[in-house]
C-alpha cells in the first residue's frame, strides 16, 4: 500500500539556519503530495502542495519539489524563524477518493 | 465562521460518561474525516464520510460512534471510554476529488483535546 516516510525528529536549529526535512513516498499511482504544519495547540494547516512531477510548492518561504525519479518531496527553508517551531507532516493523496496518507511528523524547534 | 470548526476544544470525562464531539465545515465540501492524534504516535484515521455515507472505518472500537447527518456536520459520540483514548481528535473535510481535479486536499479543524479519567 501507499506510505510516507519522513525523517525522525526532533530537529533543533538556530534562528536563520537552513532547514531540510526529508520525505519519501511509495505509491501505486501518481499521487499529489502535501506538507502540513501543526503549531502548538492547533490542528493541521496545509503549508504547500504539488500535484505532478517537477512541480514546486511554496508558501511562507518554505519550498518542496515533487521528484518522481527519487520519490521524494523534501521540505526546505533558507532561513528559519522561532515562529516556525511546529510539527511538520508530509502526506500523499493517491488517485481517486482515498484518504490522505500521512508520515509520522517531524518536530522542529527553532531557538533564538 | 469559516473553515472547519470543532467543539468543544477541551473535554474531560469519566469512563462511564457519554459525550459527543462536534465538527462543522463551512467550505461546501462533500467528505469529512475523524482522526486521532496521540502523543508519540502517528496520526490515525478513524472514519471517513463521503456525501453523508460512511466509506471507511479503520477498525475503531465501538465505544466511538460517528454520525454524519449532512455534508456539513460530523459528530463523534463517545461512550465508556478508556484512559488510553485520551488524545487530540481532529476533524477534516475535503472536496470530492472528482470535482477538485483529482486532488484530495484536506482542511483541518483545531481539534478537541480529550482527557479520560
Amino acid at each position: 500500500g501507499d506510505s510516507v516516510t519522513q525523517m525522525e525528529g526532533p530537529v533543533t536549529l538556530s534562528e536563520e539556519a537552513f532547514l531540510t526535512i526529508n520525505c519519501t513516498y511509495t505509491a501505486t499511482g501518481y499521487p499529489s503530495l502535501f506538507w502540513y504544519v501543526q503549531y502548538p495547540g492547533e490542528g493541521l494547516q496545509l503549508l504547500l502542495k504539488a500535484t505532478k512531477a517537477d512541480d514546486k510548492g511554496s508558501n511562507k518561504g518554505f519550498e518542496a519539489t515533487y521528484r518522481k525519479e527519487t520519490t521524494s518531496f523534501h521540505l526546505e527553508k533558507g532561513s528559519v524563524q522561532v515562529s516556525d517551531s511546529a510539527v511538520y507532516f508530509c502526506a500523499l493523496s493517491d488517485s481517486g477518493n482515498t484518504p490522505l496518507v500521512f508520515g509520522k511528523g517531524t518536530r522542529l524547534s527553532v531557538i533564538a | 465562521e469559516t473553515g472547519v470548526t470543532q467543539t468543544p476544544r477541551h473535554l474531560v470525562m469519566g469512563m462511564t460518561n457519554k459525550k459527543s464531539l462536534k465538527c462543522e465545515q463551512h467550505l461546501g465540501h462533500n467528505a469529512m474525516y475523524w482522526y486521532k492524534q496521540s502523543a508519540k504516535k502517528p496520526l490515525e484515521l478513524m472514519f471517513v464520510y463521503n456525501f453523508k455515507e460512511q466509506t471507511e472505518n479503520n477498525s475503531v472500537p465501538s465505544r466511538f460512534s460517528p454520525e454524519c447527518p449532512n455534508s456539513s456536520h460530523l459528530f463523534l459520540h463517545l461512550h465508556t471510554l478508556q484512559p488510553e483514548d485520551s488524545a487530540l481528535y481532529l476533524c477534516a473535510s475535503s472536496q470530492d476529488p472528482a470535482i477538485s481535479g483529482g486532488v484530495n486536499e484536506q482542511f483541518f479543524g483545531p481539534g478537541t483535546r480529550l482527557t479520560v479519567l
